[in-house]
This record gives C-alpha cells, sequence and structure tokens, in this order.
C-alpha cells in the first residue's frame, strides 16, 4: 500500500468553481502534512502546511482528519491561473522522510 | 536570497556516460535529498542525506550514485547502470520538518 494516496484527476472545473481534492495516508505516525504545486514541468512549490486545527490562506482552505487519516484541500472561486498539479505530502515528524502523493490534475477552464 | 541551485537544466547523455548533476544550497539546510519524476508520475526517492559525509539509499539508489562532502552541497552522478535514466531529477533541501521542502528547478536528463 502507498504511503500518501491522491486521485490523479483531472479535475475539470470552470473558473469561479469550488473544488476540493482529498489525500489519504497510511501511516497514523505522521505529524507534518503540506499541499505542493506543481506547474508542468517545473519543481513543485509550497502551497500551505496543513495544520491540525484547519487553515486557511485566502482562497485556499487545507484540512486535516486524523481519525481519518486524511488531509484535503478546496479551492473557491477557481481561476484559470490555479491549473496546475496539487501535491500531498506527509512527513513522519523528522527530515528522515516526506512522502508524497502521485499528485491531482486540475484543469481551470474559461 | 537564499535558495536552492540545480544545474544544469537540462543533460543529455549518450549510452554507457556517467553524468553528474549538481545541486547547492545557501539554506543552512542540514537535509538534502534527490527525486525523480517521470511523466504523470510522482517524486520517487533516489538517496537523501541528512549530515556531512553521510548519506542513505531511498526507493530507487540502483544506478545512482551520490557524496556530501560539504554542507551546501549534494551532486548525484547518474552511472551507466541506470538503464532508464531519462527523467526529471529535483533535489530538496529540508531544515526544521514542520515548513517542508525547498526544491531545486530541476535537470531535465534525455538519453540521446
Amino acid at each position: 500500500r502507498k504511503e500518501v494516496e491522491q486521485d490523479p484527476g483531472p479535475f475539470n472545473v470552470p473558473e469561479g468553481a469550488t473544488v476540493a481534492f482529498n489525500c489519504t495516508y497510511s501511516n497514523s505516525a505522521s505529524q507534518s502534512f503540506f499541499w505542493y504545486r506543481q506547474d508542468c514541468r517545473k519543481e513543485p512549490k509550497l502551497l500551505m502546511s496543513v495544520y491540525s486545527s484547519g487553515n486557511e490562506d485566502g482562497r485556499f482552505t487545507a484540512q486535516l482528519n486524523r481519525a481519518s487519516q486524511y488531509i484535503s484541500l478546496l479551492i473557491r472561486d477557481s481561476k484559470l491561473s490555479d491549473s496546475a498539479t496539487y501535491l500531498c505530502v506527509v512527513n513522519l515528524g523528522n527530515f528522515n522522510k516526506f512522502y508524497f502523493g502521485s499528485g491531482t490534475k486540475l484543469n481551470v477552464k474559461p | 536570497d537564499g535558495g536552492i541551485t540545480q544545474s544544469p537544466k537540462y543533460l543529455f547523455r549518450k549510452e554507457g556516460q556517467n553524468v553528474t548533476l549538481s545541486c547547492e544550497q545557501n539554506l543552512n539546510h542540514d537535509a538534502m535529498y534527490w527525486y525523480r519524476q517521470d511523466p504523470g508520475q510522482g517524486l520517487r526517492l533516489i538517496y537523501y542525506s541528512h549530515i556531512v559525509n553521510d548519506f542513505q539509499k531511498g526507493d530507487i539508489a540502483e544506478g545512482y550514485s551520490v557524496s556530501r562532502e560539504k554542507k551546501e552541497s549534494f551532486p548525484l552522478t547518474v552511472t551507466s547502470a541506470q538503464k532508464n535514466p531519462t527523467a526529471f531529477y529535483l533535489c530538496a533541501s529540508a531544515g526544521v520538518s514542520n515548513y517542508g521542502y525547498t526544491f531545486g528547478s530541476g535537470t531535465r536528463l534525455t538519453v540521446v
């Protein structure tokens, strides 16, 4: 079983839509959680960390559900520029290993 | 500005050649990592290092070698033993785990 699993998509949504991605992780000892954004042929860039209480950054909201071992990313009022692949990343609490999901592709269309 | 620099951006390798990808960071991060990404795939860990002069194999280390002689530098050599080296190679560094990774801009390696 993979450490981190994501729906690969693609999610095709119109501009202005709200879209949500989930990511499940297998190790209950996981302590740090992140969402990264990766544009085509570029390196991943940190979008936001995910805190236990949930956190929001503008149109983006991240939540953690430890009981069910998943994290989520909600994007409101989607923009064309949000089109990218979103990677879920989980860490066991030290910098030994960060586990990456294979990414969820989002296409925002006019 | 602090950051992590990979070079070259594009690299072409002939069959049977070894090539070395450079990764340098000035973030004062202790941990450094090499990942490989194939089209439409997730990142796979090749090697990682937490301190100078020490490194560990990741999930797909065969056909690769690394060194960590300086904190700032973590070069990756793709040897002729790596049978399918064409991929996007990403170097990353990390300090305190809660802040996640910082990635370099990647090296795209193609076998010709």
